[in-house]
């Protein structure tokens, strides 16, 4: 496509409740990464995927997170049994081979409530 | 690990320049900057890669010294649009980003 497109873009669910996020990136876009900010803060790293490697999951905050990639494309980004402290905005990018310069959607805010 | 942004906000009349200052602490690969306006995704403004080269585009460029660590993003008369919080992302070599907090750049008329 000619973005990268995040949907939903709002979300509110309640505590407890799992939620997906989901990131389809440009097209050819090897590279692609999720990312967490909450409000008036910089950017937190989750998770990196690149090409067919095994994603690196360093950034991942508990166990409750998990992501996966299907066919090199579309990615899933799962929080299971939601917490207040989950809410923020997430953000997808992708980038041509994770050398260059990142491309991001408008990201999905979440509100957990 | 993270970067160190400087300063953390500033506040320009228009036509005005700017200096946003990014170190580490560890040897860098690369540097990324973006530019993030409120409530929007942050927009690519540049790379460096080591070996202190120097990039820009229109009035904005930025500068790589590899000896400090350091990278350093000039904005030189300021226009209203370039408002908005800057970010500088380091990288050492793994593809992945480690961001500063941000700086915040207000621009009035």
């Amino acid at each position: 496509g000619a973005g990268v497109s995040q949907s939903p873009s709002n979300k509110v669910t309640e505590k407890g409740k799992d939620v997906e996020l989901r990131c389809d990136p440009i097209s050819g876009h090897t590279a692609l990464y999720w990312y967490r900010q909450s409000l008036g803060q910089g950017l937190e790293f989750l998770i990196y995927f690149q090409g067919n490697s095994a994603p690196d999951k360093s950034g991942l905050p508990s166990d409750r997170f998990s992501a996966e990639r299907t066919g090199g494309s579309v990615s899933t980004l799962t929080i299971q049994r939601t917490q207040q402290e989950d809410s923020a905005v997430y953000l997808c990018a992708s980038s041509p081979t994770g050398e260059g310069g990142y491309t991001f959607g408008s990201g999905t805010r979440l509100t957990v409530v | 690990q993270q970067p160190v942004q400087s300063p953390q906000a500033v506040i320009l009349r228009e036509g005005e320049d700017a200096v946003i200052n990014c170190s580490s602490s560890k040897a860098l690969y690369s540097v990324h900057w973006y530019r993030q306006k409120h409530g929007e995704a942050p927009v690519f403004l540049m790379i460096l890669l080591k070996g202190g080269e120097q990039k820009g585009h229109d009035k904005i460029s930025a500068s790589f010294n590899e000896k400090k660590q350091q990278s350093s993003l000039y904005l030189t008369a300021s226009q209203l649009s370039y408002s908005g919080t800057y970010f500088c992302g380091t990288e050492f070599g793994n593809y992945q980003l480690i961001w500063g907090a941000g700086t915040k750049l207000i621009i009035k008329p």
